[in-house]
């Protein structure tokens, strides 16, 4: 399986800050690579696939790069509605699709 | 609308068989992978397995193979988590979610159902 790893588990955040996320995968997984958010008691949802391909109605105070092993997601300006966990997940082709372990924000 | 609802809670005795449903409605069910996930408290979600539901090809997670088995029903859209004997580490939220092709190699979880709660005690 590839390992996948998010710095920091948490952050403290302000309404307005910009956050930054980071993944690391075990191996290169190119641009396989993708970003969920999770709020409490509700399903995870779909933020940016492919690395840094923002899913249909999502603001674009999100945004995803990177490739190979190294991903970052930002939040821009953060709002209220953006406290939550944030995930990533790889679907390398040929490997178990795994997620990571999860990064959570709240307000500072 | 694209929607995969689930059923509801369960609460079983260890030993004791189950299955979960995810009826899936919104768009053509033959069309893409649909996904099992469980994610236990304060955890990362888990791919446990996934199937195709135009042929029911599967795929397994080796964390997972033998213990549960998945399956699809064309004629009512639905797919279905089935264990035969549940254990107490099987209490987890259990999702469902469509497999979408993003092109290439990127297959993300689009659409999610609601999740069901399963909880196993004696």
């Amino acid at each position: 399986d590839i390992q996948m790893t998010q710095s920091p588990s948490s952050l403290s955040a302000s309404v307005g800050d910009t956050v930054t996320i980071t993944c690391r995968a075990g191996q290169t997984v190119s641009r396989s690579l993708h970003w969920y958010q999770q709020k409490p008691g509700k399903a995870p949802g779909l933020l940016i696939y492919a690395a840094s391909t923002l899913k249909s109605g999502v603001p674009s105070r999100f945004s995803g790069s990177g490739s190979g092993t190294d991903f970052t997601l930002t939040i821009s300006s953060l709002q209220p509605e953006d406290f939550a966990t944030y995930y990533c997940q790889h679907s390398y082709s040929g490997h178990l699709f795994t997620f990571g372990p999860g990064t959570t924000v709240d307000l500072k | 609308e694209v929607q995969l609802v689930q059923s509801g809670p369960e609460v079983k005795k260890p030993g004791e068989s189950l299955r979960i449903s995810c009826k899936v409605s919104g768009y053509s069910f033959t069309l893409y992978w649909i996904a099992w996930v469980r994610q236990l408290p304060g955890k990362g979600p888990e791919l446990m397995a996934k199937i195709d539901p135009s042929d029911s090809d599967t795929n397994y997670s080796p964390a997972f193979q033998g213990h549960v088995t998945v399956s699809s029903d064309k004629s009512t859209a639905t797919a279905y988590l089935h264990w035969d004997s549940l254990e107490a580490s099987d209490t987890a939220m259990y999702y469902c979610a469509r497999l979408g092709n993003y092109g290439g190699n990127s297959n993300a979880f689009d659409i999610w159902g609601q999740g069901t709660m399963i909880t196993v005690s004696s």
